[in-house]
């Protein structure tokens, strides 16, 4: 049973270029989340879709930042102009169920590192 | 604002002795979780505590919570180099996201 995919692992961009980001959550999965995290930094949550909605995207910056989970496919983190600040560890983590009061565990995968030069 | 705030911020031990980690937080939450990543990785879940429970235990994990004090501490008994990684807790209040903490790095030393 694979875990959480994410890829590329390793993405390099030049300042102005787009980074496309995906993420194959686990099988039976139906709930996606985005986080960001900065070198000795805890992880910051970006967005929370399930297939073909987002639920809450209030952790994503308003400009340049763009998330989707299509019916079919993987879940996609898009960044368009990349600047040298969105240089991050991106991880994505996918869950049976969404967050509530009965909470499920996030499962998270290897992440994707952006170095935007 | 950051939910989770892990102590000490670093950790070094020698291999077999217990280390305890420490999460505070703010507001009021329905579930507390601990992660842990090694260097390069991602995180990997360890222990989900709901905030009507007051201790857990899996393996070599023990984690107590005590909401009048906002607080919960991560405890790993007879550590292995193994264990070196970071340790992150995580709150969740009802429908949000999970909020992290910085983080403890925690350095078993064999």
């Amino acid at each position: 049973n694979a875990g959480v995919m994410q890829n590329p692992r390793h993405l390099v961009r030049r300042r102005g270029q787009e980074a496309r980001l995906r993420c194959s959550p686990m099988k039976g999965h139906s709930h996606v989340y985005w986080y960001r995290q900065l070198p000795e930094e805890g992880l910051k949550f970006m967005v929370y879709l399930q297939k073909e909605n987002i639920i809450d995207e209030s952790g994503m910056p308003k400009e340049r930042f763009s998330a989707e989970f299509p019916k079919e496919g993987p879940s996609i983190l898009r960044i368009q102009q990349v600047v040298r600040g969105d240089s991050a560890a991106y991880f994505c983590a996918s869950s049976q169920f969404g967050s509530g009061p009965s909470a499920d565990t996030q499962y998270f995968g290897p992440g994707t590192r952006l170095t935007v030069l | 604002s950051q939910q989770g705030e892990e102590d000490p911020q670093a950790l070094s031990i020698q291999e077999g002795e217990n280390a305890t980690m420490n999460c505070s937080y703010k507001t009021s939450i329905n579930n507390l979780q601990w992660y842990r990543q090694n260097s390069g990785r991602g995180l990997v879940h360890l222990i989900l505590i709901r905030s009507n429970e007051r201790e857990k235990h899996s393996g070599r994990l023990r984690v107590t919570l005590d909401t009048s004090k906002k607080s919960s501490s991560l405890l790993i008994t007879a550590s292995r180099a193994a264990d070196t990684a970071s340790y992150f807790c995580a709150t969740d209040s009802g429908n949000t996201p999970l909020v992290f903490g910085k983080g403890t790095r925690l350095s078993v030393i064999a």
